[in-house]
This record gives C-alpha cells, sequence and structure tokens, in this order.
C-alpha cells in the first residue's frame, strides 16, 4: 500500500535556525512528488515538484531533494513568515491509479523571532 | 484571476438533507480533485476527474458522488450526509494528470449535526 509519511509533526525554530523536514514514502514506482505550503485556513499552495532522485529544487530560502526512498525540505534562516504546514504528496506510476495523490499529515513549522 | 472558487465556504446542515458542494475553476485544467481535510489524518482524496465525463475513485469515496459534465465545474455531491462527514473539503485543479502541480480553492467548512 501507498504511504507517505512526515516528520517530525511539529517543529519550533528560532528565526533564522536552519533545519530541515522529512517525508519518506513507500509507493511502486514514482511519477512525482509534491512538496505543498499551507497557511491556517486556507487551501494548499504548490512549492515544488520533484520527478527522480537527485533532484533539487530552490524558491528563496526553502531546497526539496529527492532519494529513492524520501524527501527532505530545507529551510535555511527562516523567518516568522515561513510559518506554517508543510504537506508532501506522492503519485505513483500505475497506469490505473495515474490521478491518484496521496498526502502525508504535514510537518507544522512555526518560526518566533 | 486565475482560480478555483467553491461554494458554499461555510455550511451547518443536519443529518440525511441532502448537499452539493460546488467547484469551478477558471484555468482550462483537464484534471480535477475533491479532498477532506480531518485533524491528524491529513488531506484524503475523495474522488478525481481526468477529463469531462471521466471520473474515478481515490482513498475516500464512501458517501460521496461526483459528476463532470462540463471541463470547469467537478461539484460534490453527499446524497445522505452523516455526522463523520463533517470535515473541511478542498477542491484543486491541474493543467494535466502526470505529475502536474495542483492548484486547490479556499476549501468549504461543512458540519453534519
Amino acid at each position: 500500500e501507498d504511504q507517505v509519511t512526515q516528520s517530525p509533526e511539529a517543529l519550533r525554530l528560532q528565526e533564522g535556525e536552519s533545519s530541515s523536514l522529512n517525508c519518506s514514502y513507500t509507493v511502486s514506482g514514482l511519477r512525482g512528488l509534491f512538496w505543498y505550503r499551507q497557511d491556517p485556513g486556507k487551501g494548499p499552495e504548490f512549492l515544488f515538484t520533484l520527478y527522480s532522485a537527485g533532484e533539487e529544487k530552490e524558491k528563496e530560502r526553502l531546497k526539496a531533494t529527492l532519494t529513492k526512498k524520501e524527501s527532505f525540505l530545507h529551510i535555511t534562516a527562516p523567518k516568522p513568515e515561513d510559518s506554517a504546514t508543510y504537506l508532501c504528496a506522492v503519485q505513483a506510476h500505475r497506469g490505473s491509479t495515474l490521478g491518484r495523490l496521496y498526502f502525508g499529515r504535514g510537518t507544522q513549522l512555526t518560526v518566533w523571532p | 484571476e486565475a482560480q478555483v472558487t467553491q461554494n458554499p465556504r461555510y455550511l451547518i446542515t443536519v443529518t440525511g438533507k441532502k448537499l452539493t458542494v460546488t467547484c469551478s475553476q477558471n484555468m482550462n485544467h483537464e484534471y480535477m480533485s475533491w479532498y477532506r481535510q480531518d485533524p491528524g489524518l491529513g488531506l484524503r482524496q475523495i474522488y478525481y476527474s481526468m477529463n469531462v465525463e471521466v471520473t474515478d475513485k481515490g482513498d475516500v469515496p464512501e458517501g460521496y458522488k461526483v459528476s463532470r459534465k462540463e471541463k470547469r465545474n467537478f461539484p460534490l455531491i453527499l446524497e445522505s450526509p452523516s455526522p463523520n462527514q463533517t470535515s473541511l473539503y478542498f477542491c484543486a485543479s491541474s493543467p494535466g494528470f502526470i505529475g502536474v502541480e495542483q492548484y486547490f480553492g479556499p476549501g468549504t467548512r461543512l458540519t453534519v449535526t
């Protein structure tokens, strides 16, 4: 069964304190791995798509990386406005269920000044 | 403005009273999907549609119906709502269904008493 596990569930960082969020997955044939950011009371907002092991994507203070079993979202020198829940999702290669997306439960990040 | 809209945004109803949550996108996207988000369980896919007249079940389709008669609209129907369908619902769309990011609506908070 396809599964996505995110850790930690919650993370508190002081402004400027870099860290990483983890997303481990078990899926038979990865089509794509997605990172989203979700602010309270709002819909998720797309951040990155990763397709193959070794791939990296960057956007401002965020950098996403992918291995064969997990992805990391690195946050460098975070600011309070980076506080949000970060969601990871995977899509599998299987033809009959290509449209299925599996989300992890998210990591709630709080950055305090 | 490119967007996914959902209506209503908030709804309180009683058990057994049929309801429809509408979802519309103005980006000419092929793929649309419905999710529910519950504390501790994360986002779970209910149904998705890869094109007009094509719909498929996600992880938690029981108690829900969908239809895709037009490209822009993807309503979620609860024929006989029950309290365990109290949740936050999100509609999403994307320009394709393979490894492509989704754009989420603002969410509909449903309470079934």
